[in-house]
């Protein structure tokens, strides 16, 4: 069964600081890598992507790739407490599907 | 952007009928998706189709069914609704490789009593 973990949380952090979500998986085909933001009650929304192994950058957030310890993690610096929400990892399966994490929740302290 | 409507945002039914949940994406994608959404299980695939009149099973496909007649549109069947179908329903579309994300309707919350 392949899988992706996720800490399900509450990862609690203070208004500015760097939230960190990390994310392991274990199919090693996968070739694609994803995090989706969910707020309460509303749809997975893409907020990142990485296909190689290193950092990707994209204003405040920072995803990470290392495919050798098979983990993704997401940084968001300068958290706001419109960051608050539920963020799903997901990888590729295939050639069609994804694998989602169940997700971990952020909550930002104002 | 891609639009992924899905036609109810809350329905509510009765053990034993027939639901009809509609899904429509107007970016040509050739990749659509059902996934149901519990809590503490996460998102599961239901069924995903790949091309019209082409469907596959994900991983929880019993109670349900798939029809895509037209590129755009992806109807999810449940065929006798059960109370353990109430959750969170969500389509979703992606161009031909999955590599390139998915886009997500807004969801149907499904009650069954």
């Amino acid at each position: 069964q392949k899988e992706v973990e996720q800490n399900s949380g509450p990862l609690s952090v203070p208004e500015g600081a760097i939230a960190s979500l990390n994310c392991t998986y274990s199919d090693r085909g996968s070739q694609s890598f994803f995090w989706y933001r969910q707020y309460s009650g509303k749809s997975p929304e893409l907020i990142m992507s990485i296909y190689s192994n290193g950092d990707k950058e994209d204003g405040r957030f920072t995803a990470q790739l290392n495919k050798a310890s098979q983990y993704v993690s997401l940084l968001i610096r300068d958290s706001q407490p419109s960051d608050s929400a539920t963020y799903l990892c997901a990888v590729t399966s295939g050639t069609y599907k994804y694998i989602f994490g169940t997700g971990t929740r952020l909550k930002v302290l104002a | 952007d891609v639009k992924v409507t899905q036609s109810s945002r809350y329905l509510v039914k009765r053990t034993g009928e027939k639901v009809f949940l509609e899904c429509v994406q107007d970016m040509d994608h050739e990749n659509m998706f059902w996934y149901r959404q519990d809590p503490g299980l996460g998102l599961r695939l239901i069924y995903f189709s790949y091309d019209v009149k082409m469907k596959e099973k994900g991983d929880i496909p019993e109670g349900y069914s798939v029809s895509r007649e037209k590129k755009e549109r992806f109807s999810l069947i449940l065929e006798s609704a059960s109370t353990n179908q109430t959750s969170m329903y969500l389509c979703a579309s992606s161009t031909s490789r999955a590599s390139y994300g998915y886009t997500f309707g807004s969801g149907t919350r499904l009650t069954v009593v």
